[in-house]
């Protein structure tokens, strides 16, 4: 089956710095979701974008989708210790909130002390 | 509200030996999922229940595994019999109807090794 390609796939960084991610497809997808996935834990949602164009922030989190409709991207700004996890994005062909979910490859986020 | 629950939490077993988790969905959730999320890669979806019918079965290799939700609440997913390359952490998944576009639920998920 199908997997979003994440970029970059790693990122080591020092506290209070920002972060950019992105998520690219082969397909067009209506709506975009960005989560975040602790150690043991299963992925948790952060963000949702439903029109291409669209921002939208959650704290010191903001998602953007992607023009085309083909991509997304995830910046956290003054990165904090609990920022640490994997985050993955997902796609959604429609609208329907029932619809199956493609995640991306995930980008895994570590903080350099 | 109480979250998507999921038991066992981890389960080591050997190849050829039967294996089978449980799920119980958020109260009131029609929909329920199974992903399998193998190390170092995004969740894939296994199978997709709409109350006690199956939605999308087309990535679940019903050579060997099989899901029920016989009542549309509970569901159990069986790996019999269990190869190495079934090594993953199974998550199980919960969303309200196809009217809320958020995304769903996830439980914390099953960590199966097979030996």
């Amino acid at each position: 089956g199908q997997q979003l390609n994440q970029s970059p796939q790693s990122m080591f960084i020092q506290e209070g710095e920002d972060v950019s991610m992105n998520c690219t497809s082969s397909s067009i997808f209506n709506t975009w979701l960005w989560y975040k996935q602790d150690p043991g834990e299963g992925p948790v949602l952060l963000i949702a974008l439903y029109k291409a164009g669209e921002l939208t922030s959650n704290g010191r989190l903001t998602a953007q989708f992607g023009i085309t409709r083909k991509d997304s991207f995830l910046n956290i700004s003054a990165s904090i210790p609990s920022d640490v996890g994997i985050y993955f994005c997902a796609g959604r062909r429609s609208n329907f909130g029932n619809e199956k979910l493609t995640f991306g490859t995930g980008t895994r986020l570590t903080i350099i002390p | 509200e109480a979250g998507v629950a999921q038991s066992p939490r981890y389960k080591i077993i050997e190849k050829r030996q039967s294996v089978a988790f449980w799920c119980n969905p958020i109260s009131g959730h029609a929909t329920l999922y199974w992903y399998q999320q193998i190390l170092g890669q995004g969740p894939k979806l296994l199978i997709q229940f709409q109350n006690n019918g199956v939605v999308d079965d087309s990535q679940l290799p019903k050579d060997r595994f099989s899901a029920e939700r016989l009542k549309g609440v509970d569901s159990t997913l069986k790996i019999q019999p269990a190869k190495l390359e079934d090594s993953a952490v199974y998550l199980c998944a919960s969303s309200f109807d196809r009217n809320n576009n958020y995304g769903y639920t996830f439980g914390s998920g099953t960590r199966l090794t097979v030996v």
